[in-house]
């Protein structure tokens, strides 16, 4: 089936710096979408990407679907305190079951004022 | 601005006891979705609804039972509770199934079976 792989799992860094995580799959992807859940709380959606090559800007936050449609990645530029949480990319692709979106095992963010 | 309600939030089951997770989405979406989190898991989905009436198995759909009651209205049954079912799990709702449409996830339910 197909798989997602995330990296990297965690993140420690300091305020102001950049951030930047992706996920790769073993099979080709239509739709990429990057969540972001905080301590408690649902996933909430910060970015989708539907066409391959496609980059797109949410405020500080920019994502790219990979050319091969096998990848993604999501950068963060001068990360703030309330940048922490945990990011999932997930991935949609064609056949089997079209409820499934598969997600990444998420890429847990810590800020250091 | 409701979006996804999901109940209870929190529950503690003893092994072998039966509950129902409610979910509710006001937003007139087609599809929705029950998924559950575990550490260093992600997100796995359980059942989902395409759309009114109809029901399919995702990934890891063995222990549950659902129902879609009517078109906002998708519940997630434990027929009789096990330990590895203690997980966090997550009510969602989309447009419809088809790539591109984008799923919005309630705030999560707190699961203990002991």
């Amino acid at each position: 089936g197909q798989q997602l792989n995330q990296s990297p799992q965690s993140m420690f860094i300091q305020e102001g710096e950049d951030v930047s995580m992706n996920c790769t799959s073993s099979s080709i992807f239509n739709t990429w979408l990057w969540y972001k859940q905080d301590p408690g709380e649902g996933p909430v959606l910060l970015i989708a990407l539907y066409k391959a090559g496609e980059l797109t800007s949410n405020g500080r936050l920019t994502a790219q679907f990979g050319i091969t449609r096998k990848d993604s990645f999501l950068n963060i530029s001068a990360s703030i305190p309330s940048d922490v949480g945990i990011y999932f990319c997930a991935g949609q692709g064609d056949g089997g079951s079209q409820g499934n979106l598969i997600f990444g095992k998420g890429t847990k963010l810590s800020v250091k004022p | 601005n409701a979006g996804v309600t999901q109940t209870p939030k929190f529950q503690v089951l003893k092994t072998g006891q039966s509950m129902t997770l409610q979910c509710a989405q006001d937003m007139n979406h087609n599809s929705m979705y029950w998924y559950r989190q575990d550490p260093g898991m992600g997100l796995r989905l359980i059942y989902y609804s395409a759309s009114e009436g109809t029901t399919d198995k995702g990934e890891v759909p063995n222990g549950y039972n659902v129902s879609r009651l009517n078109k906002r209205e998708f519940s997630l049954r434990l027929e009789s509770a096990a330990p590895s079912q203690t997980s966090v799990y997550f009510c969602a709702s989309s447009e419809a199934t088809l790539p591109g449409n984008t799923i919005y996830f309630g705030e999560g339910s707190w699961l203990t079976v002991v």
